[in-house]
């Protein structure tokens, strides 16, 4: 069965530094999402892209953030110069079409000293 | 902005005991309400999406139903392995974003 990978399981990163999260999405999804979830709390929209741009995005996503798909399978999340606060589960996620069905992958764990 | 409300926060259940966990919703339009499972440390796995009042479907132990306000998700005879945090989220407007309460902690005693 297709399922949405992530790489790394775990990122440990220091304050301030530059971090890549990759995903690889279910192969003929057209939508692609980040989501994170703070230790305890709810899961949260980051940020939606559809055939090569943005299409939605939170009050969270902002300046310090990116997303790319630099190929034709893998999706990646940028933050430019981690907080503390940017600790959290991150998970990708990707859909055949909106409004649709969203599978998740296994999360990426971003530890901010 | 959409509103999930999931009930009870927490459910401990003997193995073989029935229940049901709720999830109350507020949107401008639904376009599609969503069941997950979240095991710890886990992404969220799908289980059902339900789209109109009236929908069911089932899988397994599990059955989830939709109202116009609210979704259920009822679980017949549970087992350990169906301990879990299960998700409630829901799409709605013109948005691609999902929208998930904070969840339901399920521990099924044998």
């Amino acid at each position: 069965e297709p399922e949405v990978t992530q790489t790394p399981s775990h990122q440990v990163t220091q304050m301030g530094q530059e971090v890549i999260l990759r995903c690889v999405p279910i192969s003929n999804h057209l939508y692609f999402y980040w989501y994170r979830q703070i230790l305890g709390q709810k899961v949260e929209f980051l940020v939606s892209f559809y055939n090569n741009e943005i299409s939605e995005k939170s009050e969270i996503f902002d300046d310090q953030f990116s997303v790319e798909r630099p190929d034709g399978s893998n999706f990646t999340l940028k933050i430019r110069s981690t907080k503390l606060e940017d600790s959290a589960m991150y998970f990708c996620a990707s859909s055949g079409g909106s409004p649709d069905t969203q599978y998740f992958g296994p999360g990426t764990r971003l530890t901010v000293l | 902005e959409d509103q999930v409300t999931q009930s009870p926060e927490a459910l401990r259940l003997q193995e073989g005991e029935s229940s049901s966990l709720n999830c109350s919703y507020t949107v401008s339009g639904l376009r599609g309400l969503f069941w997950y499972r979240q095991d710890p440390g886990k992404g969220p796995e799908f289980l059902f999406t339900l789209y109109s009042a009236g929908e069911e479907k089932e899988k397994e132990r599990l059955k989830a139903t939709l109202t116009k306000k609210e979704s259920f998700l009822h679980i017949t005879a549970p087992k350990p392995e169906d301990s879990a945090t299960y998700l409630c989220a829901v799409n709605s407007g013109g948005y691609q974003k999902v929208t998930f309460g904070t969840g339901t902690k399920l521990q099924v005693i044998p």
